[in-house]
């Protein structure tokens, strides 16, 4: 079993959608929590960073992290083409340098 | 320069040769770190640098595989005797001292296709 899973997809959605990508892990000692963006042969990029439980607001993005059912969530609301990505989560146990990624979701936001 | 740069961009060798991937990080960045990245699947790590010392070799997946940093700067990456399974894509990040844990910047890969 891979410490994080999530699921693949693919994703389509209308434009202006909310968008609702997931991801469960199951080390309890990851405490750091990432959401990167990868567009087609281009890079990971960070879009948000949460620590621990909670939830983070940025734009039209919000992270969600509850620790206890070991679950993350990125909401994207009135979703744009533009927003048509992999989505990949990480995390990381916070000593460590090295994060642990999820397979990543692709997402197409039709016009 | 204004991001991390990788070369070459795409690299096509034919099973059993030697290759190498260049990561020049972003200035100052002290911590380095090679993923690959395997068609449809998320990134899996290989190897973090801290200046030109490498405290987490634990991803590299055979004794073919190595790495090395000089001058706190430039990476390679070194494949020697390719096999088809090592096609994929490898994506070198770097990232600045003091900086939350998870705030990587990647570079845009170096594709590698082995015949």
């Amino acid at each position: 079993q891979k410490e994080v899973e999530q699921d693949p997809g693919p994703l389509s959605v209308p434009e202006g959608a909310i968008v609702s990508l997931n991801c469960t892990y199951s080390n309890s000692a990851f405490q750091y929590f990432m959401w990167y963006r990868q567009y087609s042969r281009k890079g990971p990029e960070l879009l948000m960073y949460t620590y621990s439980s909670g939830n983070k607001e940025d734009g039209r993005f919000t992270a969600q992290v509850d620790k206890s059912s070991k679950y993350i969530s990125l909401f994207i609301r009135d979703s744009q083409p533009s927003d048509s990505a992999t989505y990949l989560c990480a995390m990381s146990r916070g000593s460590a340098r090295q994060l642990t990624f999820g397979s990543g979701t692709q997402l197409t936001v039709l016009p | 320069g204004a991001g991390v740069s990788q070369s070459p961009s795409n690299k096509v060798t034919e099973k059993g040769k030697d290759v190498e991937l260049r990561c020049d990080p972003i200035s100052g960045h002290t911590a380095l770190y090679w993923y690959r990245q395997r068609l449809g699947q998320g990134l899996e790590f290989l190897i973090y640098f801290q200046g030109n010392s490498a405290p987490d070799k634990s991803g590299l997946p055979s004794d073919r595989f190595s790495a090395e940093r000089t001058g706190e700067s430039v990476s390679t990456l070194t494949i020697q005797r390719t096999q088809q399974e090592d096609s994929a894509v490898y994506l070198c990040a770097s990232s600045h001292p003091g900086r939350t844990t998870g705030e990587l910047f990647f570079g845009e890969g170096s594709r590698l296709t082995v015949l």
